[in-house]
């Protein structure tokens, strides 16, 4: 079964650093784009950014460059998140998904991480 | 603010037909397929429907979706009170050069 599984809740102060984890299983992780989505307390979804395990090629939304770093470690078939500060404002639910090449649908997701950041 | 457009909320009573639409621009849903999600609460997204009107794994055949132009839209047929979630479309925009969704729709079922 083709599954994404993600670290459990996190809860923070602004100003300290994060990483959020997504293992991949059930199929070949380093050849399927990863992808970050956020979904801010009662609104929509946002795709921060994609990354290729097969060789860590990365992608951001503009929204999203410079803000986070999104990594692949192949050898755990791990997909991480990362914030080097947090804001109050990074406060959501994060999603990973497997993005499919055929036309760039995402399936499945992960069951998401609670990030909370108090300021 | 989205750069896919989706009414806010729609409603409708068991057994009722609705339609959630999804309002976009050339440079993403006229050149782009689109995938739509489904959202329960307070769980993840699902794939529902991919490439404009295939319907994901084990999807029954009372959703259904299409596109022309710049606009798509999600059709449910013989509502259930299961269906009561939000509803998400997405594409690829060409001039973003990145996925984009739509802001949701929340699907009531009265």
């Amino acid at each position: 079964e083709v599954q994404l599984v993600q670290s459990g809740a996190e809860v923070k102060k602004a100003g300290e650093s994060l990483e959020i984890s997504c293992k991949g299983s059930g199929f070949t992780f380093t050849r399927n784009w990863i992808g970050w989505v956020r979904q801010m307390p009662g609104k929509g979804l946002e795709l921060m950014g994609v990354i290729y395990p097969g060789d860590s090629e990365t992608r951001y939304s503009p929204s999203f460059q410079g803000q986070v770093t999104i990594s692949a470690d192949k050898s755990t078939n791990t997909a991480y998140l990362q914030w080097n500060s947090l804001k109050a404002s990074d406060t959501a639910m994060y999603y990973c998904a497997i993005v499919q090449p055929a036309g760039g649908w995402f399936d499945p997701w992960g069951q998401g991480t609670q990030v909370t950041v108090s300021s | 603010q989205s750069v896919l457009t989706q009414p806010p909320s729609v409603s409708g009573t068991p057994g009722q037909r609705v339609t959630v639409s999804c309002s976009g621009s050339r440079s993403n849903i006229e050149t782009n397929t689109v995938n739509w999600y489904q959202q329960h609460p307070g769980r993840a997204p699902k794939l529902l429907v991919f490439r404009n009107n295939e319907r994901s794994s084990g999807v029954p055949d009372r959703f259904s979706a299409s596109k022309s132009g710049t606009s798509a839209s999600l059709a449910i047929s013989g509502l259930q009170s299961d269906d009561e979630a939000h509803y998400f479309c997405s594409t690829w925009d060409d001039t973003l050069i990145a996925w984009v969704f739509g802001g949701g729709t929340n699907l009531t079922v009265l």
